[in-house]
């Protein structure tokens, strides 16, 4: 079985400054990765996804991942964020096909301050 | 990009009756939908997995009695809550999926039982 673990539960931010949050898993097999944001009281949105081909992947409102098979990791980047990115993040990996049952990390809630 | 609602958004209901939630897919067919639950402040966490047409997969732990899976169409499934408890109160979330496609997440449903 897979599994996926968020380092950060937290992790506080001035506005403008970058984020990093780490997400690495665990798997027998290959998998595909995902990064979803949370809005308060609102269901997931996709910010990227790594399925194959090139391990740094770009996504939505200037977030990138890079998938690191050695480290297992999948750590996701911001060089500025801004108020509106304040959510929760929630890792996620799935096997044998994209559209497989998903396993989640326990999400990191990021803050960001003005 | 494919768009998954859900109905009701907010259910408040009394301990001992049965709740209903639908997901559907408003512009594509969906073989695959998957339920989700999430507590405040935590991750979510899979219910069951349902294919259009046949009996839904139930991971462990989760009552297949008392959580009733249909998947009708699809662009329809339902998720019905039977002899609601208080520790059922929760924030019910489905995506839907496309074989060998990514999830999309509906905005979800929070249920109170009071």
């Amino acid at each position: 079985a897979q599994s996926v673990t968020q380092l950060d539960s937290q992790v506080p931010v001035f506005e403008e400054a970058p984020v990093e949050l780490r997400c690495n898993y665990s798997s027998s097999v290959s998998v595909y990765l995902f990064w979803y944001v949370q809005y308060p009281n609102q269901g997931l949105q996709l910010l990227l996804k790594y399925l194959s081909g090139s391990t740094l992947v770009k996504g939505i409102n200037g977030f990138e991942a890079e998938f690191n098979k050695s480290q297992t990791s999948f750590h996701l980047r911001k060089p500025s964020v801004h108020i509106s990115d304040t959510a929760e993040y929630f890792c996620a990996v799935s096997v044998g096909a994209a559209g497989n049952k998903l396993t989640f990390g326990g999400g990191t809630r990021v803050l960001v301050k003005p | 990009g494919a768009v998954v609602s859900q109905h009701p958004s907010r259910v408040i209901c009394k301990s001992g009756t049965s709740v209903k939630i639908e997901c559907r897919s408003l512009d594509f067919q969906a073989t695959t939908m998957f339920w989700y639950r999430q507590f405040p402040k935590q991750s979510l966490m899979l219910m069951a997995t349902s294919n259009e047409g046949s009996k839904a997969t139930y991971e462990q732990g989760v009552e297949k009695d008392k959580f009733l899976i249909n998947h009708a169409s699809l662009t329809l499934s339902t998720l019905t809550v039977t002899s609601a408890h208080p520790e059922d109160s929760s924030f019910y979330i489905c995506s839907a999926s496309r074989p060998q496609e990514t999830q999309y997440f509906g905005p979800g449903t929070r249920l109170l039982v009071l």
